[in-house]
């Protein structure tokens, strides 16, 4: 079945380091891909996205990449700072419906 | 409103009991999504709506979840003879299309005790 594998799941970086999450998927279908931001006890949140067309979109110092032969997306962080310590998910569209990643918690050190 | 909305945003309820979980999803919005949040865990696909239809209901774990969505807009979520097991938080989203962004609610943390 349909299935978005994500890592790490844990991450620790210096304020002002880049951070990379990795996410694979199964199945070559999937056509787009959404990154969210989770803040503690609050929903997720839409923070970038790709589309099967294109290998690679930024956004200031957030970009992700896709890589279609291998079933590989990746988020970019750069420049980080403390409010960009969350839990970041993946995810994947498969026939209309969205799976996720298991997540990764960004933390960023001062 | 200008978000998806979600209520009662907690219930504890005992084991054994119904309850009904509700959705406002952003006006206009014809995709409508449910997910499942565990400790720790990636949101969980249960089902998603198109319209007034269920288009796909794969993630529904058992007969004991069921959802509708009578008008093409609010959409509820009820479990019966809640279990120990259904506690998380239950997301809904939705989206212009099935194939657009998805914007969540706050979520509704379920216990059941």
């Amino acid at each position: 079945g349909e299935n978005v594998e994500q890592h790490p799941s844990t991450l620790s970086v210096q304020e002002g380091d880049s951070a990379v999450i990795k996410c694979t998927y199964s199945d070559s279908a999937s056509n787009y891909f959404p990154w969210y931001k989770q803040e503690l006890g609050k929903r997720p949140q839409l923070i970038i996205d790709i589309r099967s067309n294109v290998g690679e979109k930024k956004d200031q110092r957030i970009a992700v990449t896709l890589n279609k032969t291998a079933k590989h997306f990746s988020l970019h962080i750069t420049e980080t700072q403390p409010e960009d310590s969350a839990v970041y998910f993946c995810a994947a569209m498969y026939t209309q419906k969205l799976v996720f990643g298991q997540g990764t918690r960004l933390t960023i050190n001062p | 409103g200008a978000g998806v909305s979600q209520t009662p945003s907690n219930k504890v309820t005992e084991k054994g009991k119904y309850v009904e979980l509700r959705c406002d999803p952003i006006s206009g919005h014809t995709a409508l999504y449910w997910y499942r949040q565990s400790l720790g865990q990636g949101p969980e696909f249960l089902i998603y709506f198109q319209g007034t239809g269920a288009a796909d209901d794969s993630g529904l774990p058992n007969d004991r979840f069921f959802a509708v969505r009578p008008e093409g807009s609010v959409s509820t979520l009820k479990i019966q003879r809640t279990e120990r097991g259904d506690s998380a938080v239950y997301l809904c989203a939705s989206s212009l299309t099935g194939t657009a962004e998805a914007f969540f609610g706050q979520g509704t943390r379920l216990t059941v005790v």
